[in-house]
């Protein structure tokens, strides 16, 4: 079964705008949260990383975590149109699988 | 620092034949990865490697799909015989260690059965 439901499927904002993004996972063993961003014909690459609860910024990205809800996020806000592409949340406990989201593709209108 | 490399970046293949796909991991990298992607199934995990030693060798994908590390900087994915379903983009991926280690992505390579 999918251990971590990503939404939106897809997503579309006026550039400028924010783009929202976010994932529930259903194993209270996952402690290390990734987003990765994968434009189209490359490889996923990460953008954050988010290990304790609460907001972690990084320019015009931010995540939240709450552990107790199994809740991930990630916000970008001035979402240029370069942002357009598929992003990914990962989760992995103390292990080495990385589970992945579905994958959110995200399309800013210039 | 050089990342993740992955050739060939496309390859088509007929019904039948065999293919061998090459990863070379960041340097200093001791897990290595191979993942397989489509729209449908999204990333799904076909083997990991620690330390040169195959650790999990992707279950359903065991009977065609073949991994080897033949040295800690070098691994390749032979799929033996090819299908169409199995039209999809491989990645190779490699990382410091487990939890908190990040897995760094190579480009991919785009295979395509006829």
């Amino acid at each position: 079964q999918q251990k971590v439901q990503q939404s939106p499927e897809s997503l579309s904002v006026p550039e400028g705008g924010m783009a929202s993004f976010n994932c529930t996972s259903s194993d209270r063993n996952f402690q290390y949260f990734w987003w990765y961003r994968q434009h189209s014909g490359e490889g996923p690459k990460a953008l954050m990383s988010i290990f304790s609860d609460g907001d972690k910024k990084e320019g015009r990205f931010t995540a939240h975590l709450n552990k107790a809800s199994l809740h991930v996020s990630l916000h970008i806000r001035d979402s240029q149109p370069s942002d357009s592409a598929l992003y990914f949340c990962a989760a992995r406990n103390m292990g080495y699988k990385l589970t992945f989201g579905t994958g959110t593709s995200l399309l800013v209108d210039p | 620092d050089a990342g993740v490399t992955q050739t060939p970046r496309h390859e088509v293949a007929e019904k039948g034949q065999t293919i061998i796909l090459k990863c070379e991991p960041v340097s200093g990298h001791n897990d290595l990865f191979w993942y397989r992607q489509t729209k449908i199934q999204g990333l799904e995990l076909l083997s990991y490697f620690r330390s040169k030693s195959l650790m999990e060798d992707g279950g359903a994908f065991k009977d065609r799909f073949k991994a080897e590390m033949l040295n800690s900087s070098f691994s390749t994915l032979k799929i033996q015989p090819t299908e169409p379903k199995d039209s999809a983009v491989y990645l190779c991926a490699s990382s410091l260690g487990q939890g908190a280690a990040e897995q760094f992505f190579g480009p991919g390579t785009r295979l395509t059965v006829l």
